[in-house]
């Protein structure tokens, strides 16, 4: 069964500082897919990222990068010089290939204070 | 319209009404999903359209919730005989995944409205 694990419920950082939030995964497949999402207060989930099971490439997006180890099936997201406007919740994603369902974790909830 | 619509916002019920949430999702996206998230917990599957075949409801936690999407396009989430623990927002999500190299598994951007948030009491 696919399941994913944020360990960290709550994060409080001062602003500028570097954060990274955590995200383990479970899963049989072999193909899969892992996202993460931002909700700010306002409710919305935004997407920010994809990655396949198929492609280990770190990827970069202005403060934003990912790391995604297959070896440790885990996919972290940190945030580099972290802004007020980062404050949010942070969910991390699983879809396995056979279906699009797609399987969120419980998410963390990240404040930056000014 | 521009983005995936969901109304009401907030609905108040008293134990034992029947509700329904309605969904209006981007103009052309194929498929259609919704999710209930609890207070302080990530979105949980509920249903999954695609046009109007529901092709995956394993998430609906109970016979007294029901989703449809007869044209296509709006869906409605009916949750009959309310109960307390059904307090939660319900989130709809459309993308324009069809299958092929447009599935979500591919694409990765589902399409989320503001919720609509049920306090049953």
């Amino acid at each position: 069964a696919q399941k994913v694990t944020q360990a960290q419920t709550e994060i409080s950082v001062v602003e500028k500082e570097d954060v990274t939030l955590d995200c383990v995964y479970e899963t049989r497949d072999t193909t899969y897919y892992l996202f993460w999402y931002k909700q700010p207060p306002s409710g919305e989930l935004v997407f920010l990222i994809r990655r396949n099971s198929f492609d280990e490439q770190n990827e970069i997006s202005g403060r934003y990068s990912w790391n995604f180890q297959k070896s440790t099936s885990s996919f972290n997201f940190t945030i580099t010089a972290s802004q007020v406007v980062d404050s949010a919740v942070y969910f991390c994603a699983l879809s396995e290939n056979r279906d699009d369902k797609i399987i969120f974790g419980k998410g963390t909830r990240l404040h930056i204070l000014p | 319209g521009a983005g995936v619509s969901q109304s009401p916002r907030y609905k108040v019920a008293k134990r034992g009404q029947d509700v329904a949430l309605r969904c209006d999702p981007i103009s052309g996206h194929v498929s259609l999903f919704w999710y209930q998230q609890a207070l302080g917990q990530g979105p949980e599957f509920l249903t999954y359209f695609q046009n109007e075949a529901q092709l995956d409801k394993s998430g609906l936690p109970s016979d007294r919730f029901f989703a449809e999407r007869p044209e296509g396009s709006v869906s409605t989430l009916k949750i009959q005989r309310t109960q307390q623990e059904d307090s939660a927002v319900y989130l709809c999500a459309s993308s324009q995944g069809q299958g092929g190299t447009m599935r979500i598994s591919n694409t990765g951007e589902l399409f989320f409205g503001e919720g609509s948030r049920l306090t049953v009491l």
